[in-house]
């Protein structure tokens, strides 16, 4: 078992901030770390995936960063928007077969 | 191009019920992985199909759950006598095999009630 941790569990803001969660795992045995995007009733969106340490993604307002030595990895997402209202999962592969370890995910509402 | 996708989207059962659950991944995909999420809890993974095999299943909770990939495509999980703690939703999620062919591709899930 690998335990994946996320954090808050929940956030509310407001349109226009910006704001961050964090996503820590073992670093022993590191492959991948992925990031999900999702919201009720849809699929889970692929937002990054990141496997070098060190390693940065950007994807419009979005942006991840890597730390496999500690064992984190940062979501940003600059100036909030309603519809960035969802459930972000992170999940660590830890061995060659593919299996993710998610954790629980934080909840982010923006309010108008 | 079409995404992953499953049926039903919604199920609902009785205890000691027999369900099945679909998945269709991506065309070409080889690799199929099938998760669960109970409430309050990130998805967890149950099963991997490489083709027509499974490659790892050590996720499956007990041996009232199955799940068979026979022609390398379409995927059903089974679960037999169904029992409360079952209920969840159920996420396949399909990936291209191949060197730097890293994301697993989501489907909406099934959600599924055990009264």
């Amino acid at each position: 078992i690998l335990n994946v941790e996320q954090s808050p569990q929940s956030l509310h803001v407001q349109e226009g901030d910006s704001t961050n969660f964090t996503c820590s795992f073992p670093s022993s045995n590191f492959y991948a770390l992925h990031w999900y995007r999702w919201e009720t009733a849809k699929s889970p969106e692929a937002l990054f995936v990141m496997t070098l340490n060190g390693d940065e993604k950007k994807k419009g307002r979005i942006s991840a960063t890597l730390n496999t030595k500690e064992g984190y990895s940062y979501l940003y997402i600059k100036g909030s928007q309603p519809e960035d209202s969802a459930t972000y999962l992170c999940a660590s592969r830890g061995s060659t077969l593919g299996r993710l370890y998610f954790g629980r995910g934080t909840q982010l509402t923006v309010w108008p | 191009g079409a995404g992953v996708s499953q049926t039903p989207s919604n199920k609902v059962t009785e205890k000691g019920k027999y369900v099945e659950l679909r998945c269709d991944p991506i065309s070409g995909h080889t690799a199929l992985y099938w998760y669960r999420q109970s409430l309050g809890q990130g998805p967890e993974f149950l099963i991997y199909f490489q083709g027509t095999g499974a490659a790892d299943d050590s996720g499956l909770p007990n041996d009232r759950f199955f799940a068979v990939r026979p022609e390398g495509s379409v995927s059903t999980l089974k679960i037999q006598r169904t029992e409360r703690g079952d209920s969840a939703v159920y996420l396949c999620a399909s990936r291209r095999t191949g060197a730097n062919q890293e994301t697993q591709y989501f489907g909406p899930g099934t959600r599924l009630l055990v009264l």
